[in-house]
């Protein structure tokens, strides 16, 4: 089925380990985002990227870093996760700028 | 603190009856999304609403789109256990010239049989 790929659904790290989180999609969308999603707070942007090899800091991006790999992909990395990173990730494309976002089904990750 | 306010933050009722979810905020937007989510899942998108005023229906679900489109509503008639999932609202600001959407913290609806 056409849509949003993420891996792994769930993670445990601890402290001051990195990992990378994976997404694809197959809709041919130019635009990707990066979202956490906390109790209480709604989603938050990370990071965006408009189309391959340009990306954009959104509204929390401090401890994490982005590739956009190529139109398909975009990977969102933890370089030494912290227990403040425990959250769901999604990751969604849409075809324009923010309008009808298609999103992936999530990467639980708790940071013990 | 949200750009985006949802209220009620959670709604529990039963089959058959009817629910408003609102959607509030200070800045105009150019759209407005909502989406719904089901527990282990990403949120799935149902309706756009672009003009001041505008409803829309999608079956026992109508949306709206405030004159000065600062805000939005989404009512449901006669929910079923199916409506339950947790609506959020989405704004694209006028002010941001890339249109990122913003997003409310969402309201958790739950339909009991």
């Amino acid at each position: 089925n056409a849509g949003v790929t993420q891996t792994p659904k769930f993670q445990v790290l601890k402290t001051g380990q990195s990992m990378t989180l994976q997404c694809a999609q197959d809709m041919n969308h130019n635009s990707m985002y990066w979202y956490r999603q906390d109790p209480g707070m709604g989603l938050r942007l990370i990071y965006y990227s408009a189309s391959e090899g340009t990306t954009d800091k959104g509204e929390v991006p401090n401890g994490y870093n982005v590739s956009r790999l190529n139109k398909r992909e975009f990977s969102l990395r933890l370089e030494s996760a912290a227990p403040s990173q425990t959250s769901v990730y999604f990751c969604a494309s849409s075809e324009l700028r923010g309008y009808g976002y298609t999103f992936g089904s999530g990467t639980r990750l708790t940071v013990v | 603190t949200q750009l985006l306010e949802q209220s009620p933050q959670f709604l529990s009722i039963q089959e058959g009856e009817n629910l408003t979810v609102y959607c509030n905020s200070s800045s105009v937007f150019s759209s407005l999304q909502w989406y719904r989510q089901e527990p282990g899942e990403g949120p799935v998108l149902l309706v756009t609403v672009v003009t001041g005023g505008e409803v829309k229906k999608l079956k026992r679900l109508t949306f709206q789109f405030g004159d000065a489109r600062k805000d939005s509503s989404l009512h449901i008639t006669a929910a079923q256990t199916g409506d339950t999932g947790l609506y959020l609202c989405a704004g694209r600001m006028t002010t941001d010239s890339w249109g990122k959407l913003q997003f409310g913290a969402g309201t958790q609806v739950v339909v009991t049989p």
